[in-house]
């Protein structure tokens, strides 16, 4: 167990629709990230929040939005979901930021399945 | 920004033999490679990492060595196991843009242990 916690686990639901993801980081980091997994696909950077305020940006599509909210959780918004955006989106913390970053604790994932 | 090569997309081996996983990496600036293990269905955990200061480290049976001047990175696995049958995905993590550091992920290889 990482500590970092991710719901819903699963999740199907139809093309058009908007779904939010939410992530409980371990105790004391402050700092989240969003990746998406599709299939035969690495890890791709999606978004990066610290202590609140948004960090840095990657791939993350206009029709993706994200934030972190006082507690530390964080919820990632996707809507005008097309079949494309079928993916494990996994959510991950880290103690530091920047330069001591160090060691991602990732969540177990959300598998977003949209027909 | 970072771009991370990870060669070979599958790897089989017997159990016993050796393991070699080879990544490359773009962004001289990068400092910090980790190395993560994803068993299927599970979340990415990290085996071992090293930092740009260190050319090889060493975790029982396995090892990363770092080239900075080739800026390539390899992970190896001795005496291999059915265990160790996973996805393994490098990284490199460096300043970006505003010094967020945020981890580049190569595409993964699966490594397939035969007893």
């Amino acid at each position: 167990d990482s500590g970092v916690t991710q719901t819903p686990k699963h999740l199907i639901t139809a093309t058009g629709q908007r779904v939010t993801l939410r992530c409980s980081p371990r105790s004391g980091d402050l700092s989240v990230y969003w990746y998406q997994q599709s299939l035969d696909q690495g890890l791709q950077f999606l978004i990066q929040y610290y202590n609140g305020e948004e960090r840095a940006k990657g791939n993350i599509l206009e029709r993706f939005s994200a934030q972190q909210f006082p507690d530390l959780h964080s919820e990632l918004n996707l809507s005008s979901l097309e079949l494309g955006d079928s993916a494990l989106y996994f959510c991950a913390s880290s103690v530091g930021v920047g330069r001591n970053t160090g060691e991602l604790f990732f969540g177990e994932g959300s598998r977003l399945t949209v027909l | 920004g970072e771009n991370v090569e990870q060669h070979p997309s599958t790897l089989s081996v017997q159990e016993g033999d050796s393991a070699v996983i080879k990544c490359t990496y773009s962004d001289s600036a990068s400092n910090y490679f980790p190395w993560y293990k994803q068993e299927l269905g599970k979340r990415p955990q990290l085996i071992i990492d090293i930092r740009s200061n260190v050319g090889e480290k060493k975790d029982q049976r396995i090892a990363v060595t770092l080239n900075k001047t080739a800026k390539h990175f390899s992970l190896h696995i001795t005496e291999t196991q059915p265990e160790d049958s996973a996805v393994y995905f490098c990284a490199a993590s460096g300043p970006g843009t505003g010094g967020s550091y945020i981890p580049t992920f190569g595409r993964g290889t699966s490594l397939i242990v035969h007893p």
